[in-house]
């Protein structure tokens, strides 16, 4: 139990193109997901917070115009990086808390290249 | 401020001995901490979380203890094989009374045959 898919797994986009990033929570109701980064050699850095329904919470120095995310239903939340740039390349990993809150199932992750 | 830190130096170990890594944090008190296993260009295994009035968790091979006086937890794989070979992290959730899961910077384990 306790599967995270991403999809896609890779993708290429043009700069100034956008983007969506699909996190779904397989075998149960995710009340929260999150979305993390990861830059090359280094550990997970958390974008956002966003619970089914409402608007997501930022961290501090992450563009909220700039990743749109959408959690419309329990099993589901979108990332969509718009107007990307080559410094947005890099991997993006969600991840999603049901019950109990305090465990973290994480997708396998969306590498995103810039050109 | 509050932080959680690894050693960041990968840790190369012979096939069939135990590996012990080291995760410490400071200026906070964590109520859980949790391993989590990380191959190249995938997301996070769980592992195993330990709650900060429990002092070992065991899951086959894996055992992890959490000392709070020291502040530090240690993850140990007995028996471990070249399979075992990923990076593996260390998080707590900050007392912020939020939800923030923060990671260490990983350790890198190496097991040769």
């Amino acid at each position: 139990g306790a599967v995270v898919s991403q999809h896609p797994s890779r993708v290429i986009c043009k700069s100034g193109t956008s983007v969506k990033i699909e996190c779904r929570s397989l075998d149960f109701q995710a009340t929260t997901m999150f979305w993390y980064r990861q830059f090359p050699k280094q550990s997970l850095m958390l974008m956002a917070t966003s619970n089914e329904g409402s608007k997501a919470t930022y961290e501090q120095g992450v563009e909220k115009d700039k990743f749109l995310i959408n959690h419309a239903s329990l099993t589901l939340s979108t990332l969509t990086v718009t107007s990307a740039h080559p410094e947005d390349s890099s991997f993006y990993i969600c991840s999603a808390s049901g019950r109990p809150w305090y465990e973290q199932y994480f997708g396998p992750g969306t590498r995103l290249t810039v050109t | 401020s509050q932080k959680i830190e690894q050693n960041s130096e990968a840790l190369n170990i012979q096939e069939g001995k135990t590996a012990t890594l080291t995760c410490n944090y400071t200026n906070y008190s964590p109520a859980y901490l949790q391993w989590y296993r990380q191959d190249p260009g995938r997301g996070p295994v769980f592992l195993l979380l330990i709650r900060e009035n429990e002092k070992e968790k065991r899951k086959e091979r894996l055992k992890v203890t959490f000392d709070t006086t020291l502040k530090q937890s240690l993850f140990h794989i007995t028996a471990s094989q070249p399979a075992d070979s990923a990076t593996y992290l260390c998080a707590t959730y900050m007392n912020t009374g939020f939800q923030k899961l923060v990671f260490g910077t990983g350790t890198r384990l190496l097991v040769s045959p």
